[in-house]
């Protein structure tokens, strides 16, 4: 059974601070990994894919990938109250056609 | 616009009454999925389609039913549903298979009474 584990939260931070939401997987054969985030009652969108180990920056948002410790991060730099989601970690493997999602990680952003 | 479209967004239907939920994408994506989201389960795939009449089940098929005669069509069909699918529904596509970038659907929530 693949799994992919996240903490619930919920994680609260200040505003302009920096989020560190965290995902292990346990697929060791798993090639590609992605953060979506689902505001309340909304679908999921994505916000970062990674392929490869090391950290991938999109703007404010930053994934890192360690293959060897099975674990992927996003960094969400200067949080903002529109940050206020919750957040999926998804993995798969190659050729596979069923992902496995986390529970998500609840982060709120106050003011 | 690229989107991924489903419909009705809310139903509440009783037990046993037969409904389909469609869903239709205009990216032109080979791979289609079906998701349902439970609170503290998360997002469980339901069945997927790689092309055009070639599906196969989720992790969570049971009670449920799909069919891909067209590339941009994938609907949903609960033959005689039951309380216990009340849930939030989700339809996905992606341009080959699940290691590519999902587009999700705006949802579907469904009320089994």
């Amino acid at each position: 059974q693949k799994e992919v584990e996240q903490n619930s939260g919920p994680l609260s931070v200040p505003e302009g601070a920096i989020a560190s939401l965290n995902c292990t997987y346990s697929d060791r054969g798993s090639q590609s990994f992605f953060w979506y985030r689902q505001y309340s009652g909304k679908s999921p969108e994505l916000i970062m894919s990674i392929y490869s180990n090391g950290d991938k920056e999109d703007g404010r948002f930053t994934a890192q990938l360690n293959k060897a410790s099975q674990y992927v991060s996003l960094l969400i730099r200067d949080s903002q109250p529109s940050d206020s989601a919750t957040y999926l970690c998804a993995v798969s493997s190659g050729g596979s056609y069923i992902p496995t999602f986390g529970r998500g990680t609840s982060l709120i952003v106050h003011p | 616009e690229a989107q991924v479209t489903q419909n009705p967004r809310y139903l509440i239907t009783v037990t046993g009454k037969k409904l389909t939920v469609t869903c239709s994408q205009n990216m032109n994506h080979e791979y289609m999925s079906w998701y349902r989201q439970d609170p503290g389960l998360g997002l469980r795939q339901i069945y997927y389609s790689m092309n055009v009449e070639v599906t196969d089940k989720g992790d969570v098929p049971e009670g449920y039913k799909v069919s891909r005669k067209e590339k941009r069509n994938f609907p949903l069909i609960l033959e005689s549903p039951s309380p216990n699918q009340t849930s939030l529904y989700f339809c996905a596509s992606s341009n080959r298979d699940s290691t590519d970038t999902q587009y999700f659907g705006p949802g579907t929530r469904l009320t089994v009474l």
